[in-house]
């Protein structure tokens, strides 16, 4: 059963960089997407961005500027960073794995979009 | 972007209550990139639904979606107490959004 854990910095000041790292235990890092989502105190889920085993990279319009997620693939670990940090990034992030397809009895069945599992979430306080 | 609008913001019911939850899209998204997912407080949001109409492996049968272009539906049959939670659409198309979110909360 694959599990992320998420760890990294919970309390920055404006303008500092925020830098969050994913491993994956128990499962193939290769065949899919390893997102960052972000949830601000109290409100919804926002998708940051994306990377596969491979490096390459999807991320949100909104956040691109200031975004980079990038991977390890020797030690199956994904990480962000999120640059220029104001009041407006306090959110939990978690990481995710982004499903695209599945198995039944008929094979590979492909073209689908999922997130499952999740981190554990961490809490990302920017105050001065 | 694809905008998700879930309703209502905010559902009372009693457990044993029948619950339906809406997500409509701004525009046509394909049902097998339509997920819902649950989540209570304190912990990260759990995949119920993929592909509009398939539960994840583990969720009880009271859960099902259905819909398709641009309006989707959650069912939760006869609610159990620990069904009280908030409840997320989500698209994939040239990006990832999700709804605002539906709580449901115990009337």
């Amino acid at each position: 059963q694959v599990q992320l854990q998420q760890w990294g910095a919970g309390l920055l000041k404006p303008s500092e960089t925020l830098s969050l790292t994913c491993a994956v235990y128990g499962g193939s890092f290769s065949g899919y997407y390893w997102s960052w989502i972000r949830q601000p105190p109290g409100k919804g889920l926002e998708w940051i961005g994306e990377i596969n085993h491979s490096g390459s990279t999807n991320y949100n319009p909104s956040l691109k500027s200031r975004v980079t997620i990038s991977v390890d693939t020797s030690k199956n670990q994904f990480s962000l960073k999120l640059s220029s940090v104001t009041a407006a990034d306090t959110a939990v992030y978690y990481c995710a794995r982004r499903r695209t397809y599945y198995y039944d009895s008929s094979g590979y069945v492909p073209g689908y979009n999922w997130f499952d599992p999740w981190g554990q979430g961490t809490l990302v306080t920017v105050s001065s | 972007e694809i905008v998700l609008t879930q309703s209502p913001g905010t559902l009372s019911l009693s457990p044993g209550e029948r619950a339906t939850l809406s997500c409509r899209a701004s525009q046509s998204v394909s049902s097998s990139y339509l997920a819902w997912y649950q989540q209570k407080p304190g912990q990260a949001p759990r995949l119920l639904i993929y592909g509009a109409s398939s539960r994840a492996t583990g969720i009880p049968d009271r859960f099902s979606g259905s819909g398709s272009g641009t309006d989707f539906t959650l069912t939760i049959s006869r609610l159990e107490p620990e069904d009280f939670a908030v409840y997320y659409c989500q698209q994939y198309g040239s990006s990832v959004t999700f709804g605002q979110g539906t709580r449901l909360e115990i009337k």
